[in-house]
């Protein structure tokens, strides 16, 4: 079946570091891939997507490019803020017989401190 | 543009006692899913419905029933509440049963059941 294997938490970084988020993914097809991200108290929002190989997805800063070679697709971010912090999640959606699927990875906490 | 709004924030249950989380979605989306959160396990799907009239079970289906009341609404209920679904709840909606369409979730329903 489908699964997303992300780097675990927690992860602290002082504000103006380089992020990293490891993703690596297994799929029976050629899935679309997701970042999503949770800020305290709230719901998932929709951070970035890439749909095909070689697509770059990005928003604010943050960068994911869809690797088929590695399945993989790390997220990364040149300088991070304090508002940053949040749970990350990789996501990859698949067709399970005829209906959509999203699956997730457990989430990596990040944390940015001023 | 409220997006999709999830009703009760919070409830306190005991076990054996039933109840009904409720979601409703503005985005006129064809799809609605329910979701539970829990720590280090990510997101997993409980029961999405590809369209109005249709339900389908997810990952993690047992012990709870799901409602598709029309194309807004999507209920999640728990009949006899038991302490191992003591969770966050999440429901979200897309635009249609596709591989590249994302998720708009909710804030979620913190539910406790002692």
């Amino acid at each position: 079946g489908n699964s997303v294997t992300q780097m675990e938490g927690p992860v602290t970084l002082s504000e103006e570091a380089f992020l990293t988020i490891n993703c690596t993914y297994t799929a029976t097809g050629y899935p679309s891939l997701f970042w999503y991200v949770q800020y305290p108290g709230e719901g998932l929002q929709l951070l970035l997507k890439a749909t095909k190989a070689d697509d770059k997805g990005s928003n604010k800063g943050f960068e994911a490019t869809y690797r088929k070679e590695t399945t993989s697709f790390h997220l990364e971010k040149g300088s991070v803020q304090v508002s940053d912090s949040a749970v990350y999640f990789c996501a990859l959606s698949d067709r399970g017989g005829s209906n959509y699927k999203l699956t997730f990875g457990k989430g990596t906490l990040l944390t940015v401190n001023p | 543009n409220a997006g999709v709004t999830q009703t009760p924030k919070f409830q306190v249950l005991k076990t054996g006692q039933s109840m009904t989380l409720q979601c409703a979605q503005d985005m006129n989306h064809n799809s609605m899913y329910w979701y539970r959160q829990d720590p280090g396990m990510g997101l997993r799907l409980i029961y999405y419905s590809a369209s109005e009239g249709t339900t389908d079970k997810g990952e993690v289906p047992n012990g709870y029933n799901v409602s598709r009341l029309n194309k807004r609404e999507f209920s999640l209920r728990l009949e006899s509440a038991a302490p191992s679904q003591t969770s966050v709840y999440f429901c979200a909606s897309s635009q249609a049963v596709g591989d590249n369409q994302p998720q708009h979730f909710g804030d979620g329903t913190r539910l406790s059941i002692l």
